[in-house]
């Protein structure tokens, strides 16, 4: 069964730094292309980026909106996807889902994980 | 970068009802447009990847179509447990943007 769990949010001041996990089972996590999307409080989904596998050189891409604040890894011997976030504002105020892409799909999503950037 | 815009905002149906919700990009995607559900306080779900295929346990209520610029999510006969926001999805490249979404409640 695919499983993805996410980790690692939290409250954090405006300006302040965030990592988030996604662990990753039930699959070859190695193969997979991982996204991570986030939704705001009341509001619709939000793509924020991602990781591609090692066949195409682990390279990852950014919306807008976080490109130069997130940066998005992954540790493929321990099935595992992050996101780290810098220099935080109050509009990155969501849950953040990590989620396996089937095709350029994304198949199967975690549970997400809120995060809220407040002083 | 590709707008997605998705029509009604919400709608009202009674159980039963043939319910239609419009996709639209604002260029052409081919056929790279998938539909997600969300029911309240629950995690997206696939329903419909390549616009029109039926990801697998989904309801033979639920169809897709259109190719290009415009697409349809249709539920054919409306039952309580499809209550849920319903998001499009372009997914020929990056950034994969979301529709804004549609809310269906029943009447």
């Amino acid at each position: 069964e695919v499983q993805l769990v996410e980790s690692g949010g939290g409250l954090v001041q405006p300006g302040g730094s965030l990592r988030l996990s996604c662990a990753a089972s039930g699959f070859t996590f190695s193969d997979h292309y991982m996204d991570w999307v986030r939704q705001a409080p009341g509001k619709g989904l939000e793509w924020v980026g991602r990781s591609r596998n090692k066949a195409n050189s682990y390279t990852t891409e950014y919306a807008a909106s976080v490109k130069g604040r997130f940066t998005i890894s992954r540790d493929d011997s321990k099935n595992s996807l992050y996101l780290q976030m810098n220099s935080l504002k109050t509009e990155d105020t969501a849950v953040y889902y990590c989620g396996r892409l089937d095709g350029r799909y994304l198949g199967y999503w975690g549970q997400g994980t809120l995060v809220t950037v407040s002083s | 970068d590709i707008q997605m815009t998705q029509s009604p905002s919400s709608l009202s149906a009674s159980v039963g009802d043939r319910v239609t919700i419009t996709c639209r990009a604002s260029q052409g995607i081919s056929n790279y447009l998938a539909w997600y559900q969300q029911k309240p306080g629950k995690v997206p779900k696939l329903l419909i990847y390549g616009a029109s295929t039926l990801q697998s346990g989904v309801p033979s209520r639920f169809s897709g179509s259109g190719s290009g610029t415009d697409f349809t999510l249709t539920i054919s006969s409306l039952q309580p447990e499809d209550v849920a926001t319903y998001y499009c999805q372009k997914y020929n490249s990056a950034p994969l943007t979301f529709g804004g979404g549609t809310k269906v409640e029943i009447k």
